[in-house]
């Protein structure tokens, strides 16, 4: 079936430094790919998202990146802050019985020290 | 305006037992999701609706089934439960699927099962 692999699954960066987390996705139709942070015991809220008419957007600190021809996609954070510290998910569309559901990478651990 | 709210936050079960995790939202949304949360695994679709009155399997659905009788709420039910299924259970909706701002989904809080 379809899948979105994901990594690194942890990352450990100081305060200041920048992250990258990537993802790899097997659909070639997939069009939509949201990044959602979710702390430690609380839901995954949406940070970012792209679709596949874009190559990248940005907003303050954080980016995306899209190669279509490559199927990966990566989350960019500048100038990492101790909030930033969660796990991050990408994921992926996939069109099944003429709707969108969405395939979520498995998670990258971001804990940044100060 | 709530969101989605998920009930109950927290529930220990024997194998074997039944229950019901009720989500709702009051945004007014078209679809909703069930998803489990495990460690390493990310987030699992279980079931879908696209609309009051349907739903659709997802990639894990044995051991569960669902309702969506109101436009505003979605059913979980496990009808035998295993240990196999202690996870993190979460709910979400979307106003689409299909492009746009409508196709983001808003996560609810959280149930978390423990199966004995």
């Amino acid at each position: 079936g379809e899948n979105v692999e994901q990594h690194p699954s942890t990352l450990s960066v100081q305060e200041g430094d920048s992250a990258v987390i990537k993802c790899t996705y097997s659909d070639s139709a997939s069009n939509y790919f949201p990044w959602y942070k979710q702390e430690l015991g609380k839901r995954p809220q949406l940070i970012i998202d792209i679709r596949s008419n874009v190559g990248e957007k940005k907003d303050q600190r954080i980016a995306v990146t899209l190669n279509k021809t490559a199927k990966h996609f990566s989350l960019h954070i500048t100038e990492t802050q101790p909030e930033d510290s969660a796990v991050y998910f990408c994921a992926a569309s996939i069109r099944a019985g003429g709707y969108n559901k969405l395939i979520f990478g498995a998670g990258t651990r971001l804990a940044v020290h100060p | 305006n709530a969101g989605v709210t998920q009930t109950p936050k927290f529930r220990v079960l024997k194998t074997g037992q039944s229950m019901t995790l009720l989500c709702a939202q009051d945004m007014n949304h078209e679809y909703m999701y069930w998803y489990r949360q495990d460690p390493g695994m990310g987030l699992r679709l279980i079931h879908y609706s696209v609309g009051e009155g349907t739903t659709a399997k997802g990639e894990v659905p044995d051991g569960y089934n669902v309702s969506r009788l109101k436009k505003q709420n979605f059913l979980l039910g496990l009808e035998s439960a295993a240990p196999s299924q202690t996870s993190v259970y979460f709910c979400a909706s979307s106003y689409s699927t299909m492009g746009g701002r409508g196709e983001t989904q808003y996560f609810g809080p959280g149930t978390r099962l423990l199966v004995l």
